[in-house]
């Protein structure tokens, strides 16, 4: 089955600062990347997502990019804000029969203010 | 409009016994989901509804755990003599189409004793 794999595990970063979170999967045959935030206690929400026919989606102040060849994603964040702390997950899936999420193992990111 | 539903929020129970989770999922949505997440780790695929077609019970740890759908709309999951592992937050998703993004609830935290 897939696996995804997600770096790094904390990350700390001055407001205003860049933050990058790498994600990589194992099953060539997935197409479907989300990106979910959860803060502490809350549920997880999708702030961005791509799919294999694309390689770099942005949202203001969010990317994702993705390299299929190499089989890794990244989430990208500029301009970092103290609400951007929260848990970062990572997740794939192969978008067809059922749209089951494998996720990575979270981020957990602090913004100093 | 009212987002995923999950009760109760919390529930506490004594090793051996039997819980039941439910969730409510967004109206006209016909994908449901669940996912258990264990402390301080990412989200775990554990059942998958689509309209009236078979479940996909390929996430399910153990035959202690099941899941039905009434009607195409509520879940229920089961878990029968709960174990201390089953300590986690049981999060439940839905969405549009088997395709679409998935909506988390705010999940249900279980701690067994």
């Amino acid at each position: 089955g897939e696996n995804v794999e997600q770096h790094p595990s904390t990350l700390s970063v001055q407001e205003g600062d860049s933050a990058v979170i790498k994600c990589t999967y194992s099953d060539s045959a997935s197409n479907y990347f989300p990106w979910y935030k959860q803060e502490l206690g809350k549920r997880p929400q999708l702030i961005i997502d791509i799919r294999s026919n694309v390689g770099e989606k942005k949202d203001q102040r969010i990317a994702v990019t993705l390299n299929k060849t190499a089989k890794h994603f990244s989430l990208h964040i500029t301009e970092t804000q103290p609400e951007d702390s929260a848990v970062y997950f990572c997740a794939a899936s192969m978008g067809n029969a059922g749209n089951m999420l494998t996720f990575g193992g979270g981020t957990r990111l602090m913004v100093k203010p | 409009g009212a987002g995923v539903s999950q009760s109760p929020s919390n529930k506490v129970t004594e090793k051996g016994k039997d819980v039941e989770l439910r969730c409510d999922p967004i109206s006209g949505h016909t994908a449901l989901y669940w996912y258990r997440q264990s402390l301080g780790q990412g989200l775990e695929f554990l059942i998958y509804f689509q309209g009236n077609s078979a479940p996909d019970k390929s996430g399910l740890p153990s035959d202690r755990f099941s899941a039905e759908r009434t009607g195409g709309s509520v879940s229920t999951l089961t878990i029968q003599r709960t174990q201390q592992e089953d300590s986690a937050v049981y999060l439940c998703a839905s969405s549009p189409d088997p395709k679409g993004i998935q909506y988390f609830g705010a999940g249900t935290r279980l701690s067994v004793l």
